[in-house]
């Protein structure tokens, strides 16, 4: 069994201000971790994802998360917020084994000031 | 097609009526799943297709949820009998099962279903 915790329903950051999504998730086997967001009217969208290798991992509009196995997180952090990464972000889970089903948290909602 | 397609987008319908959702997944992604997204809930599981497998419906919450997959393409997702606690958008999503793209879902923008 797995399961995903987002701490803090809502974000909000100034333009330009580093932006710290938490997750940190639960696990019985090696996971596989995700971030998803979605804009507004918009449907969800990969942002990226870590399976094996470098915990490391960037995605996409800069956005880039770390893998850390002893904390059990997965937080996603921009070094610079803009005003057009106001959206909904979603973090999973799933089992690198069996099901293929993911877990997702409850969401984040980042607001973005100018 | 090129992406997820739901229909229909946006359906308002009376507490006791049946309502049916399609969703039309990416051409040769063999995995489809349904999610529930209510405020604040985040996506909740509903139903899961693979194939030619049968389906896992461990997420359904109730007996007058029902999804059919046919042709191991288009799906459809039945509730009876809705009820106001049914109101929630419905989003659909597929994905390729093995090799790299094994884990990544495209979901479709998913259909809002209001339960007056």
């Amino acid at each position: 069994a797995q399961s995903v915790t987002q701490l803090g329903s809502h974000v909000s950051v100034s333009e330009g201000a580093l932006v710290l999504l938490r997750c940190n998730y639960s696990s019985s086997v090696p996971p596989y971790l995700f971030w998803y967001v979605q804009y507004p009217n918009q449907g969800l969208q990969l942002l990226l994802k870590y399976t094996t290798g470098a915990t490391l991992v960037k995605g996409i509009n800069g956005f880039e998360a770390e893998f850390k196995k002893s904390e059990t997180s997965f937080h996603l952090t921009k070094p610079s917020a803009h005003m057009s990464d106001a959206a909904e972000y979603f973090c999973a889970v799933r089992p690198s084994g069996g099901s293929y089903i993911p877990t997702f948290g409850r969401g984040t909602s980042l607001i973005v000031h100018p | 097609g090129a992406g997820v397609s739901q229909s229909p987008s946006n359906k308002v319908t009376e507490k006791g009526k049946d309502v049916e959702l399609r969703c039309d997944p990416i051409s040769g992604h063999t995995a489809l799943y349904w999610y529930r997204q209510s405020l604040g809930q985040g996506l909740e599981f509903l139903i899961y297709f693979q194939g030619n497998s049968a389906p896992d419906k461990s997420g359904l919450p109730s007996d007058r949820f029902s999804a059919e997959r046919t042709g191991g393409s288009v799906s459809t997702l039945t509730i009876q009998r809705t009820q106001q606690e049914d109101s929630a958008v419905y989003l659909c999503a597929s994905s390729l099962v093995g090799g790299t793209g094994a884990n990544v879902l495209t979901f479709g923008a998913g259909s809002r279903l209001t339960v007056l």
